[in-house]
């Protein structure tokens, strides 16, 4: 069992839709909590970092972290065209490197 | 405030070369990681540096190494060319603090023929 677990996709939702995506886990240490979004052929941009449980707002996206369940998820509401790409999440213990996950296209039809 | 910036972003190599590839952190910070992102692994972890000292690593053969000056920047060696070394190369920078958020740089995408 990987250590991060994440749905590949593809994932494909009309333009406006409401997006889930998701990360299980199996280390109860991780602490840390981030969402990366990478578009083809660029390296992964910063879009959401949580410290421990609970939920995170930013304009469209909400993140939420249930460490009694070792699940992550990232919420885009309103999403657009220009959201399509590949999201990644990320988390790490205190003082450790971080573990990604393989990440989940996302195509936004318009 | 300039982003992560890393050189080159492409490059073409021979099986059996080596090659060095450099990463400029944001200004301020003080950790720089590496990691190697192919289709088949995802994103893995190479080594950490923080003010010039490795201070974590992952799971690669010697090969590949990596220093840290003092103005922060770093560079990754990779000695004795694989194919399998073909993959894009992602930098990534933090203040350095235990918990704290990572930048990426755009990556150098490695070619081994």
């Amino acid at each position: 069992q990987k250590e991060v677990e994440q749905d590949p996709g593809p994932l494909s939702v009309p333009e406006g839709a409401i997006v889930s995506l998701n990360c299980t886990y199996s280390n109860s240490a991780f602490q840390y909590f981030m969402w990366y979004r990478q578009y083809s052929r660029k390296g992964p941009e910063l879009l959401m970092y949580t410290y421990s449980s609970g939920n995170k707002e930013d304009g469209r996206f909400t993140a939420q972290v249930d460490k009694s369940s070792k699940y992550i998820s990232l919420f885009i509401r309103d999403s657009q065209p220009s959201d399509s790409a590949t999201y990644l999440c990320a988390m790490k213990e205190y003082g450790q490197n971080f573990v990604f996950g393989p990440g989940t296209r996302l195509s936004v039809l318009p | 405030k300039a982003g992560v910036t890393q050189t080159p972003r492409y490059l073409i190599k021979t099986r059996g070369q080596q090659v060095t590839l450099s990463c400029s952190p944001i200004s301020g910070h003080r950790s720089v990681s590496w990691y190697q992102q192919t289709p088949g692994q995802g994103l893995q972890f190479l080594f950490e540096y923080f003010s010039e000292t490795q201070r974590n690593k992952g799971n690669f053969p010697g090969r590949f190494s990596g220093r840290q000056f003092s103005n922060s920047r770093s560079e990754m060696n990779v000695s004795t060319l694989e194919l399998g070394d073909s993959a894009l190369y992602l930098c990534a920078s933090s203040s350095g603090g235990a918990g704290t958020e990572a930048f990426f740089g755009q990556g150098t995408r490695l070619t081994v023929v």
